[in-house]
């Protein structure tokens, strides 16, 4: 089973920040925040990972609490080319980093 | 090549039937991975090489099932006496390893008939 919770569905205006939230309470130490994406017909697209620390990338930022129990992926302007399924996954990464996708979040942008 | 090519996109096959699925992942990846996605969910571990190794294969569904990758570089993911439950889309992963994230393919989509 997935090892995290996401809300089912979100919707966001274009142009406004989407903030998508995901929370992790089991996370152990070693275990990274991955953050793909799924948009339709087309393969899982990596967005950002983070372990400790906030990260920003092009795509997105990450905020992760300090307790790491939950975090938030934070697209600054979200686009219409920016719906998709959207899943927060814990993994060691490496040999042992194989992926468990849970449901996702169906972000819809809305013009 | 720029990403993980996997082929062919559609796969139609008669049940019973014998199929194989191809991987081309990024040029130097080390780790490859394989999935498979049944309508409306989210993806399923099936097998992880890394390189010619096959580390893990605890996700493949059945003995019907095998993944080989023997140069280290492509990979080909074969089901044999394909059954109607099968169909789904086979999504094909690479990464040069450690905790970067993974690059998917588009996938192929099987639809056993």
């Amino acid at each position: 089973d997935a090892k995290t919770t996401q809300p089912p569905s979100m919707d966001c205006a274009e142009g406004r920040a989407a903030n998508l939230p995901c929370n992790h309470s089991t996370i152990s130490g070693n275990e990274y925040v991955y953050w793909y994406r799924q948009i339709h017909s087309q393969g899982p697209q990596y967005i950002i990972h983070g372990l400790k620390n906030n990260e920003t990338n092009e795509m997105a930022s990450l905020i992760i609490t300090e307790d790491r129990k939950s975090s938030t992926l934070i697209l600054p302007h979200a686009t219409l080319r920016d719906t998709a399924v959207y899943y927060c996954i814990v993994s060691k990464g490496g040999s042992q980093g194989n992926l468990i996708f849970g449901k996702g979040t169906k972000l819809s942008v809305k013009p | 090549g720029a990403g993980v090519s996997q082929s062919p996109r559609y796969k139609v096959a008669k049940r019973g039937q014998d199929v194989a699925l191809r991987c081309d992942p990024i040029s130097g990846h080390v780790s490859l991975f394989w999935y498979q996605q049944a309508l409306g969910q989210g993806p399923e571990f099936l097998t992880y090489f890394q390189n010619e190794a096959q580390l893990d294969k605890s996700g493949l569904p059945s003995d019907r099932f095998f993944a080989e990758r023997p140069e280290g570089s492509v990979s080909t993911l074969k089901i044999q006496r394909t059954q109607q439950e099968d169909s789904a889309v086979y999504l094909c992963a690479s990464s040069l390893g450690g905790a970067r994230g993974y690059t998917f393919g588009s996938g192929t989509r099987l639809t056993v008939v």
